[in-house]
């Protein structure tokens, strides 16, 4: 079955450093997100990503994020000059449309653990 | 701003139990709801996705409930294993907001 990739599984990065996390969404789905998850908080919606721009972006996607998709395949997330607060599991997810049923469930990637030093 | 609510946060039940996890919304205009399983350490799975327009879903063992008008689903475990115990989260669209989860043990 078709699954959605992220790497690295782990990434550290010193504080005020740029990192750039990387996914590769389902191959046919048109829709993409970011979320994240604080160690033992909720999960929290980022960023929805459709037909080349941002459809919808909470408040916590300031001007330190940004997304993009450089070519068919991946589909990243950059945090420009991170902060200790922003340590967390980043989840990537995708999904279809149907014209009959609408949106098509989300699939999520297993994650990409954020430690900032 | 939606808000999403789930009971119990934990739950330990014994194998072959038929159980029912709780999801309220505050906003009832929703376009759709989704529920998860997660398991340490691991990615959100999703089990069933609800549209605002249905009532039900059903999934081998698994069957949602979305009553929009109250701002509640439910989804109800048949016949539980052990295989079944991680985290169950709802997550309530327009914007994804989710539940902080139930936490569920089946023991053997």
């Amino acid at each position: 079955e078709p699954e959605v990739t992220q790497t690295p599984s782990h990434q550290v990065t010193q504080m005020g450093q740029e990192v750039i996390l990387r996914c590769v969404p389902i191959s046919n789905h048109l829709y993409f997100y970011w979320y994240r998850q604080i160690l033992g908080q909720k999960v929290e919606f980022l960023v929805s990503f459709y037909n080349n721009e941002i459809s919808e972006k909470s408040e916590i996607f300031d001007d330190q994020f940004s997304v993009e998709r450089p070519d068919g395949s991946n589909f990243t997330l950059k945090i420009r000059s991170t902060k200790l607060e922003d340590s967390a599991m980043y989840f990537c997810a995708s999904s279809d449309w149907h014209r009959s049923g609408g949106n098509q469930p989300q699939h999520f990637g297993d994650g990409t653990r954020l430690s900032i030093l | 701003k939606q808000e999403v609510t789930q009971i119990p946060a934990a739950l330990s039940v014994p194998e072959g139990e038929n159980l029912v996890l709780n999801c309220s919304f505050t906003d009832s205009a929703i376009y759709n709801l989704q529920w998860f399983r997660q398991d340490p350490g691991k990615g959100l799975t999703s089990l069933l996705l609800i549209q605002s327009s249905q009532r039900e879903q059903t999934s081998g063992r698994l069957n949602a409930s979305l009553d929009k008008s109250s701002g509640r689903s439910t989804l109800y475990i048949a016949a539980s294993q052990p295989g079944d115990s991680a985290t169950y989260l709802c997550a309530v669209n327009n914007d994804m907001r989710f539940g902080a989860g139930t936490r569920l043990t089946v023991k053997p």
